[in-house]
């Protein structure tokens, strides 16, 4: 069965420190999705990332950047020069390409300290 | 921004009552999901679609129903509530990417409350 382990329940920096955050995944497709996700204060979801298990590509996107490594089954997320505003809840989520179910790992909370 | 709605955002009812959490999406998106989450902790789910007269348990064992009878309207329904529901209820749905799952989008959630 697919599972997703965020080992750091909660992890507190200091602003411009870089944080990356660690997520283990197990399946027994072949063809699956990865995906993190923010949830800030406020509440809502917000889509980070989705990635597929044919692509190993370690991604940027401005402070943000994901490691992706097959031979350990982990997807990792790196804030760079993190922000106050980066504080929030983030979830790694695994989708097997048998069915659509998305499963949630169980967050790791950030904060970032001024 | 995501079109997802869920109604209502608040509902505090009695033990026994019947609930009907509604979910609507224009997106026209096949895929539909409800996921159970604590202030602050994980995301569980208990029920997706993958489309039209298509309903799956998922993970976590729930006491409630899900219906889709149109592509946009996805319901949970709980028969009889009771303290231990007490929870907030998010909705989301996805379109595929090509093969698999795509982006979730989620509604602003149901926080429901049994006393």
């Amino acid at each position: 069965a697919q599972k997703v382990t965020q080992a750091q329940t909660e992890i507190s920096v200091v602003e411009k420190e870089d944080v990356t955050l660690d997520c283990v995944y197990e399946t027994r497709d072949t063809t699956y999705y990865l995906f993190w996700y923010k949830q800030p204060p406020s509440g809502e979801l917000v889509f980070l990332i989705r990635r597929n298990s044919f692509d190993e590509q370690n991604e940027i996107s401005g402070r943000y950047s994901w490691n992706f490594q097959k031979s350990t089954s982990s997807f990792n997320f790196t804030i760079t020069a993190s922000q106050v505003v980066d504080s929030a809840v983030y979830f790694c989520a695994l989708s097997e390409d048998r069915d659509d179910k998305i499963i949630f790992g169980k967050g790791t909370r950030l904060h970032i300290l001024p | 921004e995501a079109d997802i709605y869920q109604t209502p955002r608040y509902l505090v009812i009695g033990t026994g009552k019947k609930i009907t959490l509604e979910c609507s999406q224009t997106m026209g998106h096949d895929k539909m999901y409800w996921y159970q989450q604590d202030p602050g902790m994980e995301l569980h789910l208990i029920h997706y679609s993958y489309g039209v007269n298509s309903t799956e348990k998922g993970d976590l064992s729930s006491e409630s129903t899900v219906s889709r009878i149109r592509t946009e309207h996805f319901p949970l329904t709980l028969e009889s509530a009771r303290p231990s529901h007490t929870s907030q209820y998010l909705c989301a749905s996805s379109e595929s990417w090509g093969t698999g799952t795509g982006e979730l989008f989620f509604g602003e959630g149901s926080r429901l409350t049994v006393l």
